[in-house]
Parts: C-alpha cells; sequence; structure tokens
C-alpha cells in the first residue's frame, strides 16, 4: 500500500502567516488522485481538496492545493484563526486508500 | 443535505465483536458508496473499507479478515462488524460518503469512540 508521510507533524505560526503543509507519498500517485482535509477537535475532517488542487465547495480561495508523482502540497496563504486545525492528506489512486499522519497547525 | 450519525456500543472486550451502525438521512444510500474510516488517538485516519448501496463492498487488507459491512436500504443504514478486537482496534470510527465511485469522502458522521478493554 502507500504510504503518506506529512511534514511538519506541527506547524507554529501566527494568523495572517503562510502555511505550507507536506506529503510526501511512498510510490507515484495515480492520476493525481490526493485529497485533503481538516480536522478540528471533536468534529470530523472536514473535505478541504481533491484531485490534489480543486477546492471542494464552500473552502475559501487562501487554501491551495499542488503537487504531482509523489510530493503533495497544501498551502494557506494567510492564516485566519479558524485554521488553526489539523490537516491531513488521503491518496485515492490505488486500493487501499491511505491517509497521512496528519500535520496539526498551531498558534504561536 | 446528507447528515450521517455512527451508533453502538462504547465499549468492547477484547477477543468480542465490534459493531457499529451508520444511520444515513437526507439521501438514499442506494446509489452512494459509504466508507468506514477509524482514528485511534495520537495517530492518524484509517480506512477500513467501504460498501456501495448495492451491497458490493471492499476492505483494507490488514483488517480484510475481521471485516464484514453490510446495508440495510429500508432503514437507510450501514453496518460495520469487527470480530476479534484487541487493545489497537480502540479508536473513534467515523462513516462517510464517497463523491461518486471516487475514494476521497465529501461528507462524514460526527464518529463515535470504541474503547476495546476488559
Amino acid at each position: 500500500e502507500i504510504v503518506l508521510t506529512q511534514s511538519p507533524d506541527t506547524l507554529s505560526l501566527s494568523p495572517g502567516e503562510r502555511a505550507t503543509i507536506s506529503c510526501r507519498a511512498s510510490q507515484s500517485v495515480t492520476n493525481t488522485y490526493l485529497a485533503w482535509y481538516q480536522q478540528k477537535t471533536g468534529q470530523p475532517p472536514r473535505l478541504l481538496m481533491y484531485d490534489t488542487s480543486i477546492r471542494a465547495g464552500g473552502n475559501p480561495d487562501r487554501f491551495r492545493g499542488s503537487g504531482s508523482g509523489t510530493d503533495f502540497t497544501l498551502t494557506i496563504s494567510s492564516l485566519e484563526p479558524e485554521d488553526f486545525a489539523v490537516y491531513f492528506c488521503q491518496q485515492y489512486g490505488t486500493s487501499p486508500v491511505t491517509f497521512g499522519g496528519g500535520t496539526k497547525v498551531e498558534i504561536k | 443535505q446528507v447528515q450521517l450519525q455512527e451508533s453502538g456500543p462504547g465499549l468492547v472486550k477484547p477477543s468480542e465483536t465490534l459493531s457499529l451502525t451508520c444511520t444515513v438521512s437526507g439521501e438514499s444510500i442506494n446509489n452512494y458508496y459509504w466508507s468506514w474510516i477509524r482514528k485511534p488517538a495520537g495517530k492518524g485516519l484509517e480506512w477500513i473499507g467501504r460498501i456501495h448501496g448495492s451491497g458490493s463492498a471492499n476492505f483494507s487488507p490488514s483488517l480484510k479478515s475481521r471485516v464484514t459491512m453490510s446495508v440495510d436500504t429500508s432503514r437507510n443504514q450501514l453496518s460495520l462488524k469487527l470480530t476479534s478486537v484487541t487493545a489497537a482496534d480502540t479508536a473513534v470510527y467515523f462513516c462517510a460518503r464517497n463523491r461518486g465511485s471516487r475514494g476521497y469522502l465529501e461528507s462524514w458522521g460526527q464518529g463515535t469512540l470504541v474503547i476495546a478493554s476488559s
């Protein structure tokens, strides 16, 4: 199965700063079938991006996904207070579907 | 708007069977794929498997030997059974709806904590 490694584990930033989260796959992700989710404490994950770079409905354009092959990135251009959360990547191009370990974006 | 709600015992004894139900409202389960995912405390998300409203399913290879999934279209419910549980199965369990036949998950239930302990 494809192993997804996210880095860093924790990102300590201030509101207004740029966040960059990496998701590296152990083998190429078919068709760039990679999604990102945001999870806040006590809530389920919420779909942010799919197919690497398509924002799911209702998500603001400060969220940007990019990448191909084995290297993918989620960028939040300017952090808003509601963006402090845990972010997970997921590949769905090869069965079984797998997730990254998560990156916590916390307030510095 | 579709809503999903997981339910079931919050405590399961080791070696016994974990049984959960996901009740779906706002949408018929017939025409969608539905997934089960779990998240152990302090760890990442783990995909357990998915099932279509028609009943066809596929599972994570690491859990396949212990997992059963089914649908009850009359009640608009999904069910998950995991046999021979151990402490390693302690996690928050989520049901979620796939986008069409795709593997990403566009709607999630709130999740339910299951603790495997005597």
